[in-house]
């Protein structure tokens, strides 16, 4: 079982849906990521939270809206996505950013017709 | 051109054979880290290796680091159907604002044939 719970494990939208990923912690890490990760490729980093404050946006299109409402909380909110969007969307946490191992959820299989 | 760059692409080996993968990388680093993923499943660490160290042992995992070659390799010694995953090298660097950001290696998929 994994420390880093995502949901929902599965999601098919339209480009013009709004939906949200959710990605929740309690092993008290201070530090929250969002990837995007294509087939057959490595995680692309989207953003990093450290201390709940949004410290790296890795030039990430508006239509992709992280929010970190807590400390166990992170939340990738999405609108108006284009079909080269599906992906898997993993989430992970670290107990602080920058060099720390991190623990990765399961992921957000996520299709755009 | 790639942070980390991972050799072989593909590897597939016999169960209780040795499994060897390697990555090169372009800035200094920190640390260097290995990851596990299996199919359709999150990444797992597997091993942290400190720029000042040249091996690291864990378990059946061997990791060897050099620096003025910047590269790392990742060894799997007897191997087992359950390794077969995907493998990849993280390291971390500074970005404009000064954070450190990650970059994952291309990736070397392993299948351990039974």
């Amino acid at each position: 079982d994994t420390e880093v719970t995502q949901t929902p494990k599965h999601l098919v939208m339209g480009m013009t849906n709004k939906k949200s990923l959710k990605c929740e912690q309690h092993m008290g890490h201070r530090a929250m990521y969002w990837y995007k990760q294509k087939a057959k490729k490595p995680p692309e980093l989207m953003f990093v939270y450290s201390y709940e404050k949004l410290s790296i946006n890795e030039s990430v299109p508006s239509r992709f809206s992280p929010e970190c409402p807590n400390s166990s909380l992170l939340n990738l909110h999405l609108h108006a996505l284009q079909p080269e969007d599906s992906a898997l969307y993993l989430c992970a946490s670290s107990q602080v950013a920058g060099g720390q191992p991190q623990h990765f959820g399961d992921g957000t299989r996520l299709s755009i017709l | 051109s790639q942070q980390g760059e991972e050799d072989p692409q593909a590897l597939s080996i016999q169960e209780g054979e040795n499994a060897t993968m390697n990555c090169s990388y372009k800035t200094s680093i920190n640390n260097l880290q290995w990851y596990r993923q299996n199919s359709g499943r999150g990444l797992v660490h597997l091993i942290l290796i400190r720029s000042n160290e040249r091996e690291k042992h864990s378990g059946r995992l061997r990791v060897t680091l050099d620096t003025s070659k910047k590269s790392s390799s990742l060894l799997i010694t007897a191997s087992r159907a359950a390794d077969t995953a995907s493998y990849f090298c993280a390291t971390w660097q500074p970005n404009s604002g000064g954070y450190q950001k990650v970059t994952f290696g291309t990736g070397t998929k392993l299948q351990v044939i039974p």
